[in-house]
């Protein structure tokens, strides 16, 4: 069973600083990665997405992946009371059956950290 | 900026009728999902869907689960007869057809419950 491992929290930061949120997952065949925001009673809500190695920034965003530990991370500088919500990490499962990333492979989610910010 | 809609928002049912959930995809988009969430649980994949077949389906998506695209713009979920534990918020999602995008968004979701 593939897995994505998250921790639940909730994490506290104050509001201005930088919140790191962190996920791994254990299948080595995984080549796309998501991070959803969820507000409580909402949508999961695209923020990020990272296919390679190393960093990429988007705003106050940055998805950092590192394939070989199987780890990748969201950081969320100047943080605001507004990113209060529950980060969901997300891995495409690769299907073995077919060579390389498939267009719709199904996405397995983390339980999500929460995250507060505290004003 | 194009987003996927869902209705009903909310579902309410007896135990053992069916259910019909609505999804509209994101016009150009041409790779369709279901996911549930149970309060307090993690997103779970239902179904992908693609040229009008399914393309993958999870152990939950069972000979009580269908999906139709019955027209150029609805993509449904049905549930033949549905259970208690069917109770759930679930969520459709559509990706584009691009050469190296598979992003997947999602719509606001149907809240199911079962009685």
């Amino acid at each position: 069973q593939k897995e994505v491992e998250q921790n639940s929290g909730p994490l506290s930061v104050p509001e201005g600083a930088i919140a790191s949120l962190n996920c791994t997952y254990s299948d080595r065949g995984s080549q796309s990665f998501f991070w959803y925001r969820q507000y409580s009673g909402k949508s999961p809500e695209l923020i990020m997405f990272i296919y390679s190695n190393g960093d990429k920034e988007d705003g106050r965003f940055t998805a950092q992946l590192n394939k070989a530990s199987q780890y990748v991370s969201l950081l969320i500088r100047d943080s605001q009371p507004s990113d209060s919500a529950t980060y969901l990490c997300a891995v495409n499962e690769e299907r073995p059956q077919l060579l390389g990333m498939n267009r719709d492979d199904k996405i397995i989610f983390g339980k999500g950290t929460r995250l507060h910010i505290l004003p | 900026e194009p987003e996927v809609t869902q209705t009903p928002s909310h579902q309410v049912t007896q135990m053992g009728q069916e259910v019909i959930l609505r999804c509209v995809p994101i016009s150009n988009h041409l790779y369709f999902y279901w996911y549930r969430q149970i309060l307090g649980q993690k997103v779970e994949f239902l179904v992908s869907f693609y040229n009008n077949e399914i393309s993958e389906k999870s152990e939950i998506f069972d000979d009580q689960f269908s999906v139709e695209r019955p027209d150029g713009s609805n993509f449904t979920l049905k549930i033949r007869s549905t259970k208690l534990e069917d109770s759930a918020m679930y969520f459709c999602a559509s990706s584009e057809v691009g050469q190296t995008t598979y992003e997947q968004y999602f719509g606001p979701g149907t809240r199911l419950t079962v009685t």
